[in-house]
């Protein structure tokens, strides 16, 4: 079975950019999460999708950024402009854990490089 | 203060030898406790859950203090393959996952 998968890999713009960042969570899987990493820092959480709706997006730094689910499938993550402090890993995560016992399973993440 | 705080490390520790983490959060309502594994480069995986009571997974033992608000994962009989760096997580009364920044793990022949 596919895991969690993220595209690109590895992403390289320029301030002022836009880049959007594509996540398919494993089939099935209703939940599917954002998070983030910044260099030097711990992975913080970005926000939640219940199938196509957004359950809880209180991470998201500002309006720059846009994650979208539509269908309750694969999910994007814009963001426009893109500025220095947004580089980072990017990761997605997703879950059919109903009961909430914190598995998630991750992607190997998008890192994100804006110069 | 950090919601969760963890020991970057690294620790280097030789095969075989017995390695202990620990980690504190901050937030006394917090739920449910893990750790999570991550070689570099690659995704976070769930290691273990971390109970009350106390949980073992083989080499690996989880433990965790309410009342100090402290996390410990303990490591037997270290393998070259444990290397990794170890995320504390912590889940208050929501979905999403608090980790701490991780405490890297370096095992030597």
């Amino acid at each position: 079975e596919a895991g969690v998968t993220q595209f690109p890999s590895h992403s390289v713009i320029e301030k002022g950019q836009t880049v959007t960042l594509r996540c398919d969570p494993i089939s099935g899987h209703d939940n599917l999460y954002w998070y983030r990493r910044v260099m030097g820092k711990e992975i913080k959480f970005l926000l939640h999708f219940v199938k196509e709706s957004k359950q809880d997006e209180s991470g998201m730094p500002n309006n720059r950024f846009l994650a979208e689910r539509t269908g309750g499938t694969y999910s994007t993550l814009k963001v426009q402009p893109a500025e220095l402090e947004d580089s980072g890993v990017y990761f997605c995560a997703s879950s059919q854990d109903r009961r909430n016992t914190g598995e998630l399973f991750f992607g190997e993440g998008s890192r994100l490089t804006v110069l | 203060r950090k919601e969760v705080e963890q020991d970057p490390g690294p620790f280097n520790v030789p095969e075989g030898a017995t390695v202990a983490f620990n980690c504190t959060y901050s937030n006394s309502a917090s739920q449910s406790f893990f750790w999570y594994r991550q070689d570099c480069r690659k995704e976070p995986k769930l290691l273990m859950s971390v109970y009350s009571s106390g949980n073992e997974d083989g080499r690996f033992t989880a433990q965790l203090n309410r009342a100090s608000q402290y996390i410990s994962l303990l490591i037997r009989d270290s393998k070259l393959s444990d290397s990794a760096t170890y995320l504390c997580v912590v889940k208050e009364n929501t979905d999403k996952l608090i980790f701490g920044t991780g405490t890297r793990l370096q095992v030597f022949p």
